[in-house]
Parts: C-alpha cells; sequence; structure tokens
C-alpha cells in the first residue's frame, strides 16, 4: 500500500523559480524521508526528518514536517534545469521497520 | 569507493524462466531491500532483511523470492510465478530502521 500521497504529480516551472512539493500520510511515523530520481536510475536521498523534528534545511532544500496533519513539504529554491526529476517522499511507520514511498511529483525546470 | 551495484542493468527473459537479479553492497549496512518500479509509478516494496539470514515479505512478495547469506549480498530471484514481471527492480541499503536508503543504479527486466 502506498503511504505517503505526492501533491502535484507534475509541476513546471522556469529555471530561477522555487518549487514546492507536498507530501501526505496517514499513519504515525518515525520519519520522512524525500528521494530524487533522474529517469531510468535509482534513487538519490535528499533529507531525512524526524518525527519530532518540524524543520530542516539542506542547500537550496528546505523540508517541513507537521505531525498534527500527516503532512510534509519539500520546497527547491532557486531551481534550476539540473533539478528536474521525480520527487518521492517516503514514511517509516512507526512499529515497522520498513519505508513506504509515494508516487512521486515529476519536476520539470525549464532553462 | 563505497556503493551498492546490481547487475545487470538490463536483462531479458522468456516467460516461464526464473531469473535472479544481483544485488551487493560494500557500505556495511545490516539493512537492504527490494523494490519493483513500474512506468509512472513509486516503488513497492518486494522484500528486505534487515540481518542476515533473516528476511521479511514486503507489499508485493508473491513470485519472487530472497535469500541473505552474506551481509553485502542480497539477490532477488523473479520466478514462473510472479504473473508481470517487466519492470524496474530497485535495490537498496542502509545502517538500519530510521536512516536513509542507498539505492543502486537498477535492473530493468523484460519477459516476453
Amino acid at each position: 500500500s502506498q503511504q505517503g500521497e505526492e501533491d502535484p504529480q507534475a509541476l513546471s516551472i522556469q529555471e530561477g523559480e522555487n518549487a514546492t512539493m507536498n507530501c501526505s500520510y496517514k499513519t504515525s511515523i518515525n520519519n520522512l524521508q524525500w528521494y530524487r530520481q533522474n529517469s531510468g536510475r535509482g534513487l538519490v536521498h535528499l533529507i531525512l526528518i524526524r518525527s519530532n523534528e518540524r524543520e530542516k534545511h539542506s542547500g537550496r532544500l528546505r523540508v517541513t514536517l507537521d505531525t498534527s496533519k500527516k503532512s510534509s513539504s519539500l520546497l527547491i529554491t532557486a531551481s534550476r534545469a539540473a533539478d528536474t526529476a521525480s520527487y518521492f517522499c517516503a514514511t517509516e511507520e512507526r512499529g515497522y521497520q520498513k519505508v513506504t514511498f509515494g508516487i512521486g511529483t515529476k519536476l520539470q525546470v525549464i532553462p | 569507493d563505497g556503493g551498492i551495484t546490481q547487475s545487470p542493468k538490463y536483462l531479458f527473459r522468456k516467460e516461464g524462466q526464473n531469473v535472479t537479479l544481483s544485488c551487493e553492497q560494500n557500505l556495511n549496512h545490516d539493512a537492504m531491500y527490494w523494490y519493483r518500479q513500474d512506468p509512472g509509478q513509486g516503488l513497492r516494496l518486494i522484500y528486505y532483511s534487515q540481518i542476515v539470514n533473516d528476511f521479511q515479505k514486503g507489499d508485493i512478495a508473491e513470485g519472487y523470492s530472497v535469500s541473505r547469506e552474506k551481509k553485502e549480498s542480497f539477490p532477488l530471484t523473479v520466478t514462473s510465478a510472479q504473473k508481470n514481471p517487466t519492470a524496474f527492480y530497485l535495490c537498496a541499503s542502509s545502517k538500519g530502521p530510521d536512516y536513509e536508503q542507498y539505492f543502486g543504479p537498477g535492473t530493468r527486466l523484460t519477459v516476453t
């Protein structure tokens, strides 16, 4: 079953603009992770945010987590053409030792 | 160079044949995972292993089998019982629960 649901499913922006992707989930979690996938390749881990954290930054990436709303957002600032990829959220459900992925947001950054 | 490797990158098989996909890691990770990805879809968990000689079924284990005889290796066999085996298969490893996963480059399996 898919725990996380990303929104929007597709996003197209101009280079330099910010991109925001959202993820909603259904159960209590230990952590939420964001990954990036370039077409036809493996996933690359971006950020892990634990259930007791509210915000995390890494370079141009900012992730927020609202456990009361069971949602997270990934913000990419000053986007570049190289940011074009699919972005997935993944949740580790409390009490389970596995991670469940959403269906992803496909981001296109137009030069 | 530490990392996780999968081979081969592309694999073609005839229907009715079993096929084994390789996954090796030298990151000294305890946990390893197998996912399946279909076009335009997210990842679905097939099997995972938190420690050597132990593994658990994921959400779509039917028609697949695994072994974990060594810490570094977690091969996946796609059996003839798997009804729709054509897909992109991704292997990952991590230190364990509550840690990020590191992914291999994937194997694209086509069964005709």
